[in-house]
């Protein structure tokens, strides 16, 4: 079965900042999912990548395939991206299984 | 406005009774799913279900029962049998049963019980 670890748990960055969270898979798959949970608790989708990188306004996912290892990062950061950050895979590689989730990283941005 | 609605936001019910989450998607989606968060945890995966009238136990199922009669509507019992029902549940949908299709999410319901 699939185990997908976060790092940092926990990231406090002053508005401005480069931000950067990692998050590493144990089984090879097709997809990862990026997830941002708002303070109120409601989750959106981010992005879902194979390969390569993704960009969406401030953000960016990258993902290498080789190494099980996808990071987010978020330029110029604001304080209204103080949020948790969830990164998912499937659970028995490829597409296979449903989906296991990190433990999240919550980030908090200071203006 | 298309998505997916969770009621109520908050609940609270006294030990020993059992209780209902509802979920309702207008996304014309074939997946949905419960999940249960708890604090310093991921999202669980309590149930699923890839079609109507067919669902499967995922990772923490005991103590739930859920029923999936209409393709938009997927409530989750909590039953007295769960024997730690206070948490954050939400429900979620996507397009077809596999884990390489985006995920929708409802607001969550978080359930005290006391």
């Amino acid at each position: 079965k699939n185990e997908v670890e976060q790092s940092p748990q926990n990231l406090t960055a002053q508005e401005g900042e480069f931000i950067t969270i990692n998050c590493s898979y144990s089984v090879g798959i097709s997809a990862l999912h990026w997830l941002q949970q708002h303070p109120g608790g409601g989750i959106v989708s981010l992005f879902m990548l194979s390969s390569g990188k993704k960009k969406h306004g401030r953000l960016i996912a990258t993902i290498n395939i080789q190494e099980k290892h996808s990071s987010l990062h978020i330029t110029a950061s604001h304080p209204r991206d103080s949020a948790v950050y969830i990164c998912a895979a499937p659970g028995y590689g490829g597409s296979q299984g449903n989906l296991i989730f990190g433990k999240g990283t919550k980030l908090s941005v200071k203006p | 406005d298309g998505g997916i609605t969770q009621s109520p936001k908050y609940l609270f019910r006294k030990e020993g009774q059992n209780v209902t989450l509802s979920c309702e998607q207008n996304l014309n989606h074939d997946a949905m799913y419960w999940y249960r968060q708890d604090p310093g945890q991921g999202l669980r995966l309590i149930y699923y279900s890839q079609i109507v009238n067919d669902f499967q136990k995922g990772d923490i199922a005991e103590g739930y029962s859920v029923s999936r009669e209409k393709k938009e509507s997927f409530p989750l019992t909590v039953t007295s049998a769960q024997k730690n029902p206070t948490a954050f549940y939400l429900c979620a949908s996507s397009i077809a049963p596999l884990a390489d299709y985006e995920q929708y999410f409802g607001p969550g319901t978080r359930l005290t019980v006391t």
